[in-house]
């Protein structure tokens, strides 16, 4: 069965700290994996998205990481801020057919305190 | 440019009514996906439309229906309203099947009393 699992599943930081966000995922095949910020009550927003061929890519402090081998990625949040609290969600499409569905993580729930 | 709208912004039903919500797509995007986001949980896939026809729809029953107009934006029907259907329905539009550019709106709230 197609999951993706995140952990952990909550985490509070102190404002100015850096964090890291897990996602494992069984989606197999898959066309590519997204992370997406979400505040409370609004839909989610994008921050990254990587195909299987690429192990990183940045949007400003967010840094999102992929090793396609061992199905794992991971969301690097640096100099945190008030505003980062929120839900993260990682997502994965699947790869082989156009099924429309992307497989969502139940997501992690980052709180940033002054 | 305009992102994905979605109407109403909230919206309080009574148990066995029926719910429309209401969709429209970034210019340019033929594919439509709805979603149900039930409060803490994650995001459980509804629906797809693309190009007017249902293409996917997850593991929901029958109540739970749609359409997509010619003008590419979308309807979700939720009939014979229960209290557990209360959730935030999210709809999100792509410029094609597979996804790219796929962008969410901001929901509507739906709370069934």
């Amino acid at each position: 069965k197609n999951q993706v699992e995140q952990s952990p599943q909550s985490l509070i930081i102190l404002e100015g700290k850096n964090c890291t966000l897990q996602c494992n995922y069984t989606v197999s095949p898959f066309s590519n994996l997204r992370w997406y910020k979400q505040d409370t009550g609004r839909g989610p927003v994008s921050l990254t998205i990587m195909t299987f061929s690429e192990n990183t890519k940045s949007n400003g402090r967010y840094t999102a990481t992929l090793d396609a081998d061992t199905k794992q990625s991971s969301l690097h949040i640096t100099a945190s801020q008030l505003s980062d609290s929120a839900s993260y969600i990682c997502v994965v499409s699947e790869g082989s057919s156009n099924t429309g569905k992307l497989i969502f993580g139940q997501g992690t729930t980052l709180q940033v305190k002054p | 440019e305009a992102g994905v709208t979605q109407s109403p912004t909230h919206l309080i039903k009574t148990r066995g009514q029926q719910a429309t919500l209401r969709c429209s797509p970034i210019s340019g995007h033929t594919s439509v996906y709805w979603y149900q986001q039930a409060l803490g949980l994650g995001l459980q896939f509804l629906l797809w439309y693309d190009e007017g026809e249902e293409r996917n729809r997850g593991n929901f029953p029958p109540r739970f229906s749609g359409r997509q107009f010619p003008n590419y934006s979308s309807e979700l029907n939720v009939n014979a309203l229960e209290l557990e259907d209360s959730a935030l329905y999210l709809c999100a539009s792509s410029q094609e099947r597979g996804g790219r550019g796929y962008t969410f709106g901001s929901g509507t709230r739906l709370t069934v009393v």
